[in-house]
């Protein structure tokens, strides 16, 4: 199974910010890489596909880059909303594997 | 409007069974695979299962292969999951999601764009 792994665990911001968060794949995935947003209690919501694709309706102040094992969702100009927990996921082979996920905190 | 709707959860012995069912709306159900994933209290989201448009390939993490069976009813636009010999660490809330596609540079790019918002399962004696 390929193992995808996120850093940091948790980071704490301040309105206005730019935080990047990392995933790493144990094995090349090219750009078979998904990033979810995740608020206490909530669905996860889709935010960008092919490892840079944004969704549709998704702001873009997010954006998405890297490819093969290493990845990279950041945020500029943190909001409010933009608090939640963020996770990868890889789809390039079954099972399909999420990172433990990263908890964006207000600083 | 695009929705999934689970329902079936509650609470459950050790060692039975219990099945979740995923109600669609506002698409064309049999057009897409669909996955079921779970999180466990305080935990990350955990794949579990996908099943094609046609419900003839199926693939499980192996935490649950020979215990649970995803399928489906496109006449009914609803997707299951057949849960048995339940353990305490199955405990969690699940999730039905839609498999979509992207279509880059002649790469296919899969991801999850709808989701429900899930049914808790809680496994105790």
């Amino acid at each position: 199974d390929i193992q995808m792994t996120q850093s940091p665990s948790s980071v704490s911001a301040s309105v206005g910010d730019r935080v990047t968060i990392s995933c790493r794949a144990s094995q090349g995935i090219s750009s078979w890489l998904a990033w979810y947003q995740q608020k206490p209690g909530k669905a996860p919501k889709l935010l960008i596909s092919a490892a840079s694709s944004l969704q549709s309706g998704v702001p873009s102040r997010f954006s998405g880059s890297g490819s093969g094992t290493e990845f990279t969702l950041t945020i500029s100009n943190l909001q409010p909303e933009d608090f939640a927990t963020y996770y990868c996921q890889q789809a390039h082979s079954f099972p399909y594997t999420f990172g433990q996920g990263t908890k964006l905190e207000i600083k | 409007q695009v929705q999934l709707v689970e329902s079936g959860g509650g609470v459950v012995q050790p060692e039975r069974s219990l099945r979740l069912s995923c109600v669609a709306s506002g698409f064309t159900f049999n057009n897409y695979p669909m996955y079921w994933v779970r999180q466990a209290p305080g935990r990350g989201l955990e794949w579990e299962a996908v099943i094609s448009n046609d419900g003839s390939q199926k693939f499980y993490a192996d935490s649950v292969k020979g215990r649970f069976t995803i399928s489906r009813d496109n006449s009914k636009n609803t997707l299951y999951l057949q849960m048995n010999s339940l353990r305490t660490e199955d405990t969690a809330v699940y999730y039905c999601a839609r498999d979509n596609k992207e279509v880059l540079g002649g790469g296919k790019y899969y991801y999850m764009d709808v989701w429900g918002r899930g049914t808790t399962v809680i496994v105790s004696s």
